[in-house]
């Protein structure tokens, strides 16, 4: 079946550094794929989105590229803040509604 | 509120009680999602509704979880005879109907059985 599957954590980082989270997925179709945020004592929310082939997500300064042919959709961020400190989900959405499998998360942690 | 709403926040039950966890989705959102989130685990997908058609039962792990929603609004999620590997975070999830469409988190119910 469908599945995603990312970076373990925990991811630990210093202000201003470069930061890459990998995901790989396995599905059947053409997926939509979704990058999700869960800051601390937050509920999840969508980060970035990419629906086709080549298709580049981006929002806050992250940026993520949907790859076909390696089926990866790695979350990357040029210059992390203390702020960005939270678990990042990878998910992909199937089907003909909005059913999303979730990888397992990876937890950055983001020092001044 | 505008956001979705989850009762209770934390719930603590022995081992073989029942518990029923609440959604309120936001206004306006006829899909609705229950997702389980296990400590070192993704979200598991659990159910999902989408209006009057009948529900997406196949990520539930046993007959003892069960769910509903009244009137396409309010959710409950029924866990019978609760067992320690229940322990978890249930989270509820609102969109709109159409494909990626995103979802709407609350801040979960955390589940502790004993």
């Amino acid at each position: 079946g469908d599945s995603v599957t990312q970076m373990e954590g925990p991811v630990t980082l210093s202000e201003e550094a470069f930061l890459t989270i990998n995901c790989t997925y396995t599905a059947t179709g053409y997926p939509s794929l979704f990058w999700y945020v869960q800051y601390p004592g937050e509920g999840l929310q969508l980060l970035l989105k990419a629906t086709k082939a080549d298709d580049k997500g981006s929002n806050k300064g992250f940026e993520a590229t949907y790859r076909k042919e390696t089926t990866s959709f790695h979350l990357e961020k040029g210059s992390v803040q203390v702020s960005d400190s939270a678990v990042y989900f990878c998910a992909l959405g199937s089907g003909g509604y909005n059913k999303l499998i979730f990888g397992a998360g990876t937890r950055l942690a983001v020092h001044p | 509120g505008a956001g979705v709403s989850q009762s209770p926040s934390n719930k603590v039950t022995e081992k073989g009680k029942d518990v029923e966890l609440r959604c309120d989705p936001i206004s306006g959102h006829t899909a609705l999602y229950w997702y389980r989130q296990s400590l070192g685990q993704g979200l598991e997908f659990l159910i999902y509704f989408q209006g009057n058609s009948a529900p997406d039962k196949s990520g539930l792990p046993s007959d003892r979880f069960s769910a509903e929603r009244t009137g396409g609004s309010v959710s409950t999620l029924t866990i019978q005879r609760t067992q320690q590997e229940d322990s978890a975070v249930y989270l509820c999830a609102s969109s709109f109907a159409t494909t990626n469409e995103k979802l709407f988190f609350g801040s979960g119910t955390q589940l502790s059985v004993l």
